[in-house]
């Protein structure tokens, strides 16, 4: 599965949209992007998967760029319960549910 | 619906021994994977479970093992306790094989003293 770089730590103030960047440039042609979180003291969390085109969910937006070898999550209007690390996983289909989470990005909503 | 359900939830051992850790599943997912999670190594696979075989293994020691029951709860078993087994284990369901949306549990939080 193809490497990811995440920023360690990112703030948002409350009721912004959150940018959640992710690069991925060893990503291959059929490997696609999912991010999770987890919120201190649970389990991860799924929040949405693509492998080439913008999607969006209840939960977020998921943007990948043309090339594929980045991509950014969008969290719309922040709350504080948004609060937690995210994890960008690049995972090839039909290798079952084997995820290699990486450091991810912690995020911290300010009121 | 009810979700994953890890026991126990909280649990200290010593050096040496064993320990069984629980997980049952969403209703009708067939799939359970468990994951290590400590602050130096962060998540980490151990292993996966379908239809009561074990599809892939993560690259932990022979001391850990698993197993899925027809009804889909699976358990998995850490012998010969170490030190650096203290983690917080994690199991996730899901519908399917590769369908790449986990469910987690709480986690079972192991201390070895």
């Amino acid at each position: 599965d193809a490497k990811t770089t995440q920023p360690t730590s990112m703030d948002c103030a409350e009721g912004r949209a959150a940018n959640l960047p992710c690069n991925h440039s060893t990503i291959s042609g059929n490997e696609y992007v999912y991010w999770y979180r987890q919120i201190h003291s649970q389990g991860p969390q799924y929040i949405i998967h693509g492998l080439k085109n913008n999607e969006t969910n209840e939960m977020a937006s998921l943007i990948i760029t043309e090339d594929r070898k980045s991509s950014t999550l969008i969290l719309p209007h922040a709350t504080l319960r948004d609060t937690a690390v995210y994890y960008c996983i690049v995972r090839l289909a039909n290798t079952g549910n084997q995820f290699y989470f990486g450091t991810g990005t912690s995020l911290t909503v300010i009121p | 619906k009810a979700g994953v359900t890890q026991t126990p939830r909280y649990l200290i051992k010593t050096r040496g021994q064993q320990v069984t850790l629980s997980c049952s599943p969403i209703s009708g997912h067939r799939s359970v994977s468990w994951y290590q999670q400590t602050p130096g190594q962060g998540l980490q696979f151990l292993f996966e479970y379908f239809s009561e075989t074990q599809r892939n293994k993560g690259n932990f020691p022979g001391r850990f093992s698993g197993r899925q029951f027809s009804n889909s709860r699976s358990e998995m078993n850490v012998s010969t306790l170490e030190l650096g087994d203290s983690a917080l284990y994690l199991c996730a369901s899901s519908s399917g094989l590769n369908t790449g949306e986990l469910f987690f549990g709480e986690g079972s939080r192991l201390t070895v003293l």
